[in-house]
């Protein structure tokens, strides 16, 4: 079975663009999660969804990030304009509601020049 | 607010010796306290995880962990080291309520000396 698919795996930018980071979660879970691990910060969740709906956001660090969860297989993290300190691997995972068990992706690897 | 604490950054050990890897959590109601293993360039991966039944959790790769309330505490052992397991450990922490909401802590990078 396939796992968390997130594309792309490494995106090179600049400042000021506009960045969308893809994720498509293992199929039949209904929660999915997004994660930033920097080197100063560790791993910190930024929102998760159940069923397609927000339910925490609270780790988004500003409102240049935004996500969107349309369907059961799709979600997007959008930066717009991106910084420098943006620069970070940005994990997706998804689990079943309620078992605890999440299931990470292999990760985006940002750089924001 | 819901806390964990790693203590060592980094460990190292022989191979075939005693892996021990140190957890300690802060929350103000019962836990659920989760490992995950992260190889170089890649995603994290469940090991085991305690959810309010037996205090000592069995994981993959031999890896075992005990629940003590009393201490607050968590830790990841394994009996014998193998250089399989040179990895980054995170131990995570989310509570019984219903928010799948997880707080990780800093992460252990273990190393195994040949």
């Amino acid at each position: 079975d396939a796992g968390v698919i997130q594309s792309p795996r490494h995106e090179v930018t600049e400042m000021g663009q506009e960045v969308t980071l893809r994720c498509k979660p293992i199929s039949g879970h209904n929660s999915l999660f997004w994660y930033r691990q920097t080197m100063m910060r560790g791993l910190e969740l930024l929102i998760y969804f159940n069923n397609n709906v927000p339910i925490d956001d609270s780790g988004m660090p500003e409102d240049r990030f935004s996500a969107k969860m349309p369907n059961a297989s799709f979600s997007t993290l959008k930066i717009q304009p991106s910084e420098p300190r943006d620069s970070a691997v940005y994990f997706c995972a998804s689990s079943f509601l309620r078992s605890h068990t999440q299931y990470f992706g292999p990760g985006t690897r940002l750089t924001v020049l | 607010a819901q806390s964990v604490t790693q203590l060592g950054s980094h460990v190292s050990v022989s191979e075939g010796a005693l892996v021990l890897l140190r957890c300690n959590y802060s929350s103000s109601v019962p836990p659920y306290l989760f490992w995950y293993v992260q190889y170089p360039n890649q995603g994290l991966q469940l090991l085991l995880k305690y959810t309010s039944a037996a205090t000592l959790v069995k994981g993959i790769n031999g890896f075992e962990a005990e629940f003590k309330k009393s201490e607050t505490s968590f830790h990841l052992t394994k009996p014998s080291a193998h250089m399989s397991d040179a990895a980054e450990y995170f131990c995570a922490v989310s509570d019984q309520g219903g928010s799948e909401k997880l707080v990780f802590g800093k992460g252990t990078k273990l190393t195994v000396n040949p």
